[in-house]
């Protein structure tokens, strides 16, 4: 029973470039977390999901950034015309249902040149 | 919104020590989680609770809702529980996803 895999684990980009994440969830989970973690910071909530819809959003930057969790697929977080301060480490968590523990996957390091 | 802070910020003992670090909140919540993370690595959720105590081997947690407090206790500390272990409850007000502590980066030595 995989837990939650994420790709690539890192990430190198140019600026201006973009930044595609992907998440699979655990089996039987349909409720995807997105979260930051900027260097020598703690973690912040970015978006929740559940199968092709985004619930809440309110810790998305309000430009370049954007979230997707297709009926079929993984949940790709995209970053458009990524900046230095892009760099941090995403993580993406899955959950059965909003009652139950997120599973947490090992992250994607994303780093800017 | 929630507030979560933990301390110690930062904990260095001796192996086999008995530990502890402790998180408090602001906003009255239905679970708390506590999570461990090594440096560089991924995140590993160690429990979810809402009331009383939980035991997984080595590791205690407690959590008492009326004083908005819950603590981590690792006995008979190893140099492999050292990690960065992170206190995350859910924001309030209905909002999704949760707030995090800023962790306790503990260091066991041999």
């Amino acid at each position: 029973n995989a837990g939650v895999m994420q790709n690539p684990r890192h990430l190198v980009r140019r600026r201006g470039q973009e930044a595609r994440l992907r998440c699979s969830p655990m089996k039987g989970h349909s409720h995807v977390y997105w979260y930051r973690q900027l260097p020598e910071e703690g973690l912040k909530f970015m978006v929740y999901l559940q199968k092709e819809n985004i619930i809440d959003e309110s810790g998305m930057p309000k430009e370049r950034f954007s979230a997707e969790f297709p009926k079929e697929g993984p949940s790709i977080l995209r970053i458009q015309q990524v900046v230095r301060g892009d760099s941090a480490a995403y993580f993406c968590a899955s959950s059965p249902d909003r009652a139950q523990p997120q599973h947490f996957g090992d992250g994607t390091r994303l780093s800017i040149l | 919104k929630n507030e979560v802070e933990q301390s110690p910020q930062n904990l260095t003992a001796q192996e086999g020590e008995f530990i502890t670090i402790n998180c408090s909140y602001s906003v009255g919540i239905s679970a708390l989680h506590w999570l461990q993370q090594h440096p560089g690595g991924g995140i590993v959720s160690l429990f979810m609770l809402s009331s009383g105590k939980k035991k997984h081997g080595r590791l205690i947690a407690t959590i008492n809702i009326q004083e908005k407090h819950s603590s981590l206790h690792i006995t008979a500390s190893h140099p492999r529980d050292s990690a960065v272990y992170i206190c995350a409850a859910p924001p309030g007000g209905g909002a999704d996803g949760l707030t995090f502590g800023k962790g306790t980066h503990l260091i066991i030595q041999p």
